[in-house]
C-alpha cells in the first residue's frame, strides 16, 4: 500500500537554528499538508498545499515557517530560526482530492529545539 | 480551537466487548467526520469516515454513527481486539477544504 514517508524521523537543533522536514507524499496525491502535535496536545493544522501554492494557513504558520515542493516528489517544511516551542512532531499528510476525502499521514519528525 | 472534542481521555474495555468512542463537534458547517487510530512513534492512521447525509457507515468491525442534530459521533468497535488498543482521533472538516480539526485523542486499552 502507497505511504507517506517523512525524513529524518528526529531532528535536533538549537534554538536559532534553520531545519527543514521532507516528506515524500502518495505518488497520484495532489493535496498536501503538514500538522504538528505538541507533546500532550492535539494534532494541530500547520498550512495547506495545492497546485504549487498554499491553499490555506493556520495562525500558527507565520513567516518562521514555509512550504516548498521542489520537484515532483518532495514537499517540505521549513522553520527559520527555531523556538523552543517548536518542538514538537510534525506530520506531513496528503490526499487524492481537496474535500471530503481522508488525509493519509506519514510517521512523523520528532524535532527537539535545545 | 474546541472545535472538535473528545471528553474522554481513556477507555478500558475486556477483550471481545464493544469500545464505543465518543465525539462532539460545535461547528454546524462540518459535513465529512472521521475516525483515525494511532500507536505511538506512528503517524495516524484512516480508520473510517462518514458523510453528513448518512447517520450511520460500517466498515468490518468498526461502525461510526453520525447524530447531526447532536452534533455527535461515534466509533465501534466489535469485538475488540489487544491490536486496538491505540490512541484514537476523531476529526471533522466542513468541505470546502480538505483541512481536518481534530479532537484531542482517546486512549483506548483492550484487556487481554
Amino acid at each position: 500500500e502507497p505511504e507517506v514517508t517523512q525524513t529524518p524521523s528526529h531532528q535536533v537543533t538549537q534554538m536559532g537554528q534553520e531545519v527543514i522536514l521532507r516528506c515524500v507524499p502518495i505518488s497520484n496525491h495532489l493535496y498536501f499538508y503538514w500538522y504538528r502535535q505538541i507533546l500532550g496536545q492535539k494534532v494541530e493544522f500547520l498550512v495547506s498545499f495545492y497546485n504549487n501554492e498554499i491553499s490555506e494557513k493556520s495562525e500558527i504558520f507565520d513567516d518562521q515557517f514555509s512550504v516548498e515542493r521542489p520537484d515532483g516528489s518532495n514537499f517540505t517544511l521549513k522553520i527559520r530560526s527555531t523556538k523552543l516551542e517548536d518542538s514538537a512532531m510534525y506530520f506531513c499528510a496528503s490526499s487524492a482530492k481537496g474535500q471530503r476525502a481522508p488525509l493519509h499521514f506519514g510517521n512523523g519528525t520528532r524535532l527537539t529545539v535545545t | 480551537d474546541q472545535q472538535v472534542k473528545q471528553n474522554s481521555p481513556s477507555l478500558s474495555v475486556q477483550e471481545g466487548r464493544i469500545s464505543i468512542l465518543n465525539c462532539d463537534y460545535t461547528n454546524s458547517m462540518f459535513d465529512y467526520f472521521l475516525w483515525y487510530k494511532k500507536y505511538p512513534a506512528e503517524g495516524p492512521t484512516f480508520l473510517i469516515s462518514i458523510s453528513s447525509i448518512k447517520d450511520k457507515n460500517e466498515d468490518g468491525r468498526f461502525t461510526v454513527f453520525l447524530n447531526k442534530s447532536a452534533k455527535h459521533l461515534s466509533l465501534h468497535i466489535v469485538p475488540s481486539q489487544p491490536g486496538d488498543s491505540a490512541v484514537y482521533f476523531c476529526a471533522a472538516s466542513d468541505g470546502n477544504t480538505g483541512k481536518l480539526i481534530f479532537g484531542q485523542g482517546t486512549t483506548l486499552q483492550v484487556k487481554p
